[in-house]
């Protein structure tokens, strides 16, 4: 049972225009999120995250956005740039503060310069 | 600070064998959790490990095991390995008190023949 879903496996953007990662999860019991970016043959690095009690986080050209309504976050990078291509990891905890992540499956971010 | 160490960095074994991986997380953390990674499965949570005591488990066989000592380092164990072992394995360390995001290690790749 994947309990976070990220169900585009691959996204390209052009270099300079805003890139959308979307996440869903089915866990209300989830109150804190966070992206993590991959490159290869590298272990996942923090980007940002939020708690179940705010609608949106920015840092500099990230922002993710959750609707708890609709079990669904997004990562808005804005511009995009090459050096942004890399594996985008969403991942949720909660449930009575257990601190146990669980991740998504990825989506590929490809940006053409 | 130094981050988080994993050895060895690539592995390989023969079905029926066990393999013992080790990790190191970064200073003061007390919290170790690993994660198994395979294409399109993302990153499947295996354990989690606070002040030497598992406080987490994922929905892994009893073939995987892990322990944490009392400098934090931990070890994960895979016994009596399969071809679907084969895998990218990450540690992961946190202060594990409070919501905060995880570091994580480059991983040990495991190839099992």
């Amino acid at each position: 049972d994947q309990q976070v879903k990220q169900n585009s496996p691959s996204l390209s953007v052009q270099e300079g225009r805003i890139s959308i990662l979307n996440c869903d999860y089915t866990n209300s019991m989830f109150d804190y999120f966070l992206w993590y970016k991959k490159y290869p043959a590298e272990g996942p690095t923090f980007l940002i995250s939020i708690s179940s009690i705010k609608d949106k986080n920015e840092d500099g050209r990230f922002t993710v956005f959750l609707n708890k309504s609709a079990k669904h976050l997004s990562l808005h990078i804005v511009p995009s740039q090459p050096g942004d291509s890399a594996v985008y990891f969403c991942a949720a905890s909660g449930t009575s503060g257990t601190y146990k992540y669980i991740f998504g499956t990825g989506t590929r971010l490809k940006v053409l310069a | 600070k130094a981050g988080v160490t994993q050895t060895p960095r690539y592995l390989i074994k023969t079905r029926g064998q066990q393999v013992t991986l080790s990790c190191s997380p970064i200073s003061g953390h007390r919290s170790v959790s690993w994660y198994q990674q395979t294409p399109g499965q993302g990153l499947q949570f295996l354990f989690e490990y606070f002040s030497e005591t598992q406080r987490n488990k994922g929905n892994f066989p009893g073939r995987f095991s892990g322990r944490q000592f009392s400098n934090s380092r931990s070890e994960m164990n895979v016994s009596t390995l399969e071809l679907g072992d084969s895998a990218l394995y990450l540690c992961a360390s946190g202060q594990g008190v409070s919501y905060n995001e995880q570091f994580f290690g480059p991983g040990t790749r495991l190839t099992v023949l």
